[in-house]
């Protein structure tokens, strides 16, 4: 167990609806970072926080946000979600200084797009 | 051409073997290199990390970077079957705004066979 929970485990949802995915990080972790996991692209990352700020994007869509908050959970919201959206979703979270070489991940919420 | 590249297997060796995974990649500003291991439905998980070149050695795993070929390694010694998984390289580098995107490899599928 990482220490990092993710929520909800599994969504199923249609073509156009909005989904929220929470993060809780490990406990003193400030940093949170967001990835996404499907079969033809593999990881990828998609958005970083650190103590509630906006430190890095990688490829995310204009259709998703994200945001971390005082308690440094994280939410990444998904909206007008199309087939290809549907992916495994990683939050992990690391320390201020180990963040370059150790990020621990949560289990992922399975998302799927019908 | 993707910045990381690595074989996707799937790759199957009998209990006892020794492992060799490979990646390889374009970027020479990578100064941090890992590997994470991936059961089936869960999340990575970090298994060693190396900084710049060299070899780091956690009991029956040897991480190797060759930095000058753009070539890193895992090696997993005397395998056992609980070592079948999706093994992950990833690898990033300091930059000065705090951007500690990793960039992942595809994975290996891995299975030992008892």
């Amino acid at each position: 167990d990482s220490g990092v929970t993710q929520t909800p485990k599994h969504l199923i949802t249609a073509t156009g609806q909005r989904v929220t995915l929470r993060c809780s990080p490990r406990s003193g972790d400030l940093s949170v970072y967001w990835y996404q996991q499907s079969l033809d692209q593999g990881l990828q990352f998609l958005i970083q926080y650190y103590n509630g700020e906006e430190r890095a994007k990688g490829n995310i869509l204009e259709r998703f946000s994200a945001q971390q908050f005082p308690d440094l959970h994280s939410e990444l919201n998904l909206s007008s979600l199309e087939l290809g959206d549907s992916a495994l979703y990683f939050c992990a979270s690391s320390d201020r200084d180990r963040g370059l070489y150790e990020q621990y991940f949560g289990p992922g919420t399975r998302l799927t797009v019908t | 051409q993707k910045e990381v590249e690595q074989d996707p297997g799937p790759l199957s060796v009998p209990e006892g073997a020794i492992v060799s995974l490979n990646c390889t990649y374009s970027n020479s500003a990578f100064q941090y290199f890992m590997w994470y291991r991936q059961y089936s439905r869960k999340g990575p998980e970090l298994l060693m990390y190396t900084y710049s070149s060299g070899n780091k050695e956690d009991g029956r795993f040897t991480a190797q970077v060759d930095k000058s070929s753009k070539y890193i390694s895992l090696f997993i010694r005397d395998s056992q079957p609980s070592d079948s998984a999706t093994y992950l390289c990833a690898m990033t580098r300091r930059s000065n705004f705090g951007n500690e995107k990793l960039t992942f490899g595809t994975g290996t599928r891995l299975t030992i066979i008892p």
